[in-house]
């Protein structure tokens, strides 16, 4: 089985505020993908990243960036400076291989509201 | 390049009644996912296809739920009769295949009065 867990209900940061938005998983495959997306208010998931299990560097993108540890089996983001338009609901996600190959399994989501 | 599409967007029925969605996908994606997200919780999976095959339909309710693919492209999600609980939005996701990210389409929000 496997399972994502979004430990933060709700973020509320100030503009220009860095902040971390956790995401623990549970698989025993060895080989795993891992995912975040975004849920903006018009509610449409929109991709932000995908990493497999077997690389672990951290990943940055503009003010986004992603800390992958599979020992803590963890992958959190993080948004430096944040801005307004940041504010959406935030998944993390996971596929699996095994008998679920294939299937994307989500956490229960992080409310992060920016506020100016 | 067109995303996923799904229609309708919003739909509002009568308890009781039947319901169907239609979702596109990305040209060329082989793996179709339907989900149903519940407010203020995660996508959990209904449904997925490889190509015209159904390989994971363990949460999908068989008693009112069904879903196909034909050709493996298109696919429809239909429920009937609708019970107030299935209240939700339902989103139709493609991707290349089984170990790549999914793209969403804007989903269905599904009211049953």
């Amino acid at each position: 089985a496997q399972k994502v867990t979004q430990a933060q209900t709700e973020i509320s940061v100030v503009e220009k505020e860095d902040v971390t938005l956790d995401c623990v998983y549970e698989t025993r495959d060895t080989t795993y993908y891992l995912f975040w997306y975004k849920q903006p208010p018009s509610g449409e998931l929109v991709f932000l990243i995908r990493r497999n299990s077997f690389d672990e560097q951290n990943e940055i993108s503009g003010r986004y960036s992603w800390n992958f540890q599979k020992s803590t089996s963890s992958f959190n983001f993080t948004i430096t400076a944040s801005q307004v338009v940041d504010s959406a609901v935030y998944f993390c996600a996971l596929k699996a291989g095994g008998t679920s190959y294939g299937k994307l399994t989500f956490g229960q989501g992080t409310i992060l509201t920016v506020h100016p | 390049e067109a995303g996923v599409v799904q229609s309708p967007r919003y739909k509002i029925i009568e308890k009781k009644q039947p319901v169907a969605f239609w979702c596109n996908p990305i040209s060329g994606h082989n793996t179709l996912y339907w989900y149903r997200q519940n407010l203020g919780q995660g996508p959990e999976l209904l449904i997925r296809y490889e190509n015209e095959e159904a390989v994971d339909d363990s949460q999908l309710p068989k008693d009112r739920f069904s879903a196909e693919r034909l050709k493996g492209v298109d696919s429809t999600l239909k429920i009937q009769p609708a019970e107030l609980g299935d209240s939700a939005v339902y989103l139709c996701a493609s991707s290349f295949g089984p170990s790549t990210e999914a793209f969403f389409g804007q989903g269905t929000r599904l009211t049953v009065v």
